[in-house]
């Protein structure tokens, strides 16, 4: 089983549209959590770290809920430069473990 | 300020080939992270330096790879001999911490092996 798991969609969205994904993990001894932005053909990027107590970074909300194992990330008001694939991504020591991502494509 | 760099950014090469991908950290950042990209299995770490020195190599597919890095501006990956199922895309990724919190990802290599 895999360490990380994500729908892996794809996800087609209208512009405007508000959308969420969702991803569970395995090792409860996780310590840090993110979710990676990785465009076609293009390397990873760091897109928001994720806390416990659910953070916001403009149009995009993480959420954490480690007794359930499971992180979410919100688009509100979703805009065509938000086709991606969002990866998540779990640090157990000094291992990034990433999720195979899921896809997401916003539409006129 | 320049990021990761990693070359070639594209290799084709016929099986049994040796080939040598290359990595430039960034400058300051005492983590380096090989990882290889399928469709099939996602993103899978292949080896760890810290400080130059290689922590953890367990993502290694087998003994045809290997990797190096002889000081904390560069790193190879090497592949000898090389086949069809190693055709992937391979990033380097670097860190300013031991722990990995954030890595800073190259643009990676695309490799395809006939």
């Amino acid at each position: 089983r895999k360490e990380v798991e994500q729908d892996p969609g794809p996800f087609n969205v209208p512009e405007g549209a508000t959308v969420a994904f969702n991803c569970t993990y395995s090792n409860s001894a996780s310590q840090s959590f993110f979710w990676y932005r990785q465009d076609c053909r293009k390397e990873p990027k760091l897109l928001m770290s994720v806390y416990s107590s659910g953070n916001e970074d403009g149009r995009f909300t993480a959420q954490l809920n480690r007794a359930s194992q499971y992180i979410s990330l919100l688009i509100r008001d979703s805009k065509l430069s938000d086709s991606a694939t969002y990866l998540c991504v779990v640090r157990s020591g000094y291992a990034l473990n990433f999720g195979k991502g899921t896809s997401l494509l916003v539409t006129p | 300020d320049a990021g990761v760099i990693q070359s070639p950014r594209h290799e084709v090469t016929e099986m049994g080939q040796e080939v040598t991908l290359r990595c430039k950290p960034i400058s300051g950042h005492n983590s380096l992270f090989w990882y290889r990209q399928t469709m099939m299995r996602g993103l899978e770490l292949l080896i760890y330096f810290n400080n130059n020195v290689p922590i953890d190599d367990s993502g290694m597919p087998e003994d045809r790879f290997s990797a190096k890095m002889p000081n904390a501006s560069f790193s190879t990956l090497k592949i000898q001999p090389s086949e069809p199922r190693d055709s992937a895309v391979y990033f380097c990724a670097s860190s300013p911490g031991t722990w990995g919190e954030t890595q800073y990802f190259g643009p990676g290599t695309r490799l395809l092996v006939l």
